[in-house]
């Protein structure tokens, strides 16, 4: 089984629109919880990390349930350049299990 | 503002040689780590290492090796290089995690290596 499963998509939805990636995580001890966001041929970058509390950042709200092992990203009014592949991490030990990402492309 | 740099951003190499991946980082972080990425397959971890001269395999070792002299560079070395190994290398460093406090990657923005 994998550490991290995310569904691969793509999502394709329209400018404005509210869209929900899940993923869910194998190790119930695994420690820290990030959302990467990675444009094609290009790094993946830091998006948000995902407290316990849930967070949010503008547009962008991230939650954390620990009881079913799985974190959400929540994209509000989805904009053009929100077009990218999202990537779920979780970190156990100062080590960190990427999902194999969600593709989200936003159209006009 | 973190920075990660790799040597190269793209490379061509022949099959059989032996090749050097570089990574520096000027953050004084104690954790690096190198990836590959493949489509359909995502990030894979190759090697890992937590502080100087030491060095973790991960996931797929096979056919690479690593060096860490100093703490800012992470060398990653194809001891042979074969045609499978052409994909995306991304490394990547951190700090050491707290018990509280959550420390994101940053990665170097990637080389590009195929073998041929």
């Amino acid at each position: 089984r994998k550490e991290v499963e995310q569904d691969p998509g793509p999502f394709n939805v329209p400018e404005g629109a509210t869209v929900a990636f899940n993923c869910t995580y194998s190790n119930s001890a695994s420690q820290s919880f990030f959302w990467y966001r990675q444009d094609c041929r290009k790094e993946p970058k830091l998006l948000m990390s995902v407290y316990s509390s849930g967070n949010e950042d503008g547009r962008f709200t991230a939650q954390l349930n620990r009881a079913s092992q799985y974190i959400s990203l929540l994209i509000r009014d989805s904009k053009l350049s929100d077009s990218a592949t999202y990537l779920c991490v979780v970190s156990n030990f100062n080590k960190f299990y990427f999902g194999s990402g969600t593709k989200l492309n936003v159209k006009p | 503002d973190v920075k990660v740099t790799q040597s190269s951003r793209y490379l061509v190499k022949r099959t059989g040689e032996k090749v050097f991946l570089e990574c520096v980082q000027d953050m004084d972080h104690e954790n690096m780590f190198w990836y590959r990425q493949d489509p359909g397959l995502g990030l894979r971890l190759i090697y890992f290492s937590y502080d100087v001269k030491m060095k973790e395999k991960g996931d797929i070792p096979e056919g690479y090796s690593v060096s860490r002299e100093k703490k800012e560079r992470f060398s990653l070395i194809l001891e042979s290089a074969s045609t499978n190994q052409t994909s995306m290398y991304l490394c990547a460093s951190s700090f050491r995690q707290g018990a509280t406090v959550n420390y994101g990657y940053t990665f170097g923005s990637g080389t590009r290596l195929t073998v041929v």
